[in-house]
């Protein structure tokens, strides 16, 4: 069964930095590519940052480039995000989510954590 | 970069047919066809329900149903059940600086 658990969400004070953790279960962890996916409270969903399966490609959404850094240990299965320079409207649910295994481009998600909640006070 | 569009709400009976929009540009839904549809229920994570414009997952019921025109990303849901009450989320592929991008959210009803 696929299990994926986040970790490291919390209060984070403005222009500081929280990691994230994404512990992955069930699954060849190496084989596909990970995302981060956010929900600010009431919210839509907003795509965040993916990293391909080796770890050597990564991609970023405008809002968070030069400030985030998404990352993966395929030894012991987790993702991380590092989260930098923090803002207030970086306040929301955050999600890390599974590639597909039989679609096109790395924007299907198959598979969803419960989401960690980072709180950004000013 | 604005997300796709959709509409905020739509609405329907028990056993009606409904349909979702997803209207994008020819930098995403008009050319690629790496759309997706997700299903989230009131403090739930989302589901996947559709990919690549029209494929669905296995579990999925074939109830769910995807298509594209244009620039325009459709899900439709026949026979519509109490329990497809969701917000319903596209999402594509962006040739852009952002690659990923989602659009803003169905709340769907079932009356």
């Amino acid at each position: 069964e696929v299990q994926l658990l986040e970790s490291g969400g919390g209060l984070g004070q403005s222009g500081g930095s929280l990691r994230l953790s994404c512990a992955a279960s069930g699954f060849t962890f190496t084989s596909f590519a990970m995302s981060w996916v956010r929900q600010a409270p009431g919210r839509g969903l907003e795509w965040v940052s993916a990293i391909s399966g080796s770890g050597n490609t990564t991609y970023y959404a405008d809002s968070v480039k030069g400030r985030f850094t998404i990352s993966r240990d395929n030894s012991k299965n987790t993702l991380y995000l590092q989260m930098n320079t923090l803002r207030a409207e970086d306040t929301a649910i955050y999600y890390c989510a599974k590639r597909d295994s039989t679609s096109g481009y790395l924007n299907s998600f198959d598979y969803w954590g419960q989401g960690t909640l980072v709180t950004v006070s000013s | 970069q604005s997300a796709l569009t959709q509409p905020a709400s739509v609405s329907g009976s028990p056993g009606q047919s409904i349909t979702i929009s997803c209207t994008g540009t020819s930098s995403d839904v008009g050319t690629y066809d790496y759309v997706s549809w997700y299903q989230q229920h009131p403090g739930k994570g989302p589901k996947l329900m559709i990919y690549d414009v029209s494929n669905r997952p296995s579990g999925v019921s074939n109830r769910f149903s995807g298509s594209k025109s244009g620039n325009t990303a459709s899900l439709t849901i026949s026979g519509l059940q109490a329990e497809d009450e969701a917000d319903y989320y596209c999402c594509s592929y962006r040739k852009s600086s952002t690659p990923v991008v989602f659009g803003g959210g169905t709340k769907l009803t079932v009356l």
